[in-house]
């Protein structure tokens, strides 16, 4: 099956710092997005991105699916934003696979 | 919309026990998904429906496990009987199409001791 990698696996910041977070996959997608696991437990769907560039407020994303890579930017950190960020994808039906996440920690 | 749905929140049980997880998928939506979340394994699909019909349960870990989609707005996952290694949270989610973002609910915990 297919193999998602995401980096870094944890990330600590300081509020108000700028982070890119990095999903690499094995295979070409038809399907992928972005989840964030708040502290509890719910997942928030934050972009589905197969390809191209998304924003929302704080949020971007870009997904180069020639080169099988997806990157999440999150700018001007709160905490708020603290939790495990998922990269998800599929390569054709509905079948998402989930990376192993980038555990985000916000610090005031 | 009230999002997806799920019940109940926390559900502790003993070993053997019969274990019954409902989730009710955002109206219109016509794909509905279960997934399992443990520290060891991550987030894994079980099954998956279309309009109602399971079309993937490859992920499915055995014979314990069974679900149901009766009608478009309520789907069941069954374990029976239940299984210390079976504790972890289950989560539906929901779409409208693979062309979009899917929806979760907030997970059933489940422990089973």
């Amino acid at each position: 099956g297919i193999q998602v990698e995401q980096s870094p696996p944890d990330l600590i910041l300081q509020e108000g710092a700028n982070s890119t977070l990095r999903c690499n996959f094995s295979d070409s997608v038809n399907n992928l997005q972005w989840f964030h696991q708040n502290p509890w437990g719910q997942l928030i769907n934050l972009f589905y991105i197969p390809s191209g560039t998304k924003q929302n407020g704080r949020l971007s994303a870009t997904t180069v699916a020639t080169e099988r890579y997806s990157l999440l930017y999150i700018s001007s950190s709160q905490t708020t934003d603290s939790g495990v960020y998922f990269c998800a994808v599929s390569t054709g039906g509905s079948r998402l696979t989930f990376g192993e996440g980038t555990q985000l920690t916000v610090n005031p | 919309d009230a999002g997806v749905i799920q019940s109940p929140r926390h559900e502790v049980t003993e070993m053997g026990q019969e274990v019954t997880l409902r989730c009710k998928p955002i109206s219109g939506h016509d794909y509905l998904f279960w997934y399992r979340q443990t520290m060891m394994r991550g987030l894994e699909l079980l099954i998956y429906f279309n309009n109602n019909v399971p079309i993937d349960d490859s992920g499915m870990p055995e014979d314990r496990f069974s679900a149901k989609m009766p009608n478009a707005s309520f789907s069941t996952l069954k374990i029976q009987p239940s299984e210390p290694r079976d504790s972890a949270v289950y989560f539906c989610a929901s779409s409208s199409s693979t062309a979009y973002g899917y929806t979760f609910g907030s997970g059933t915990r489940l422990t089973v001791v």
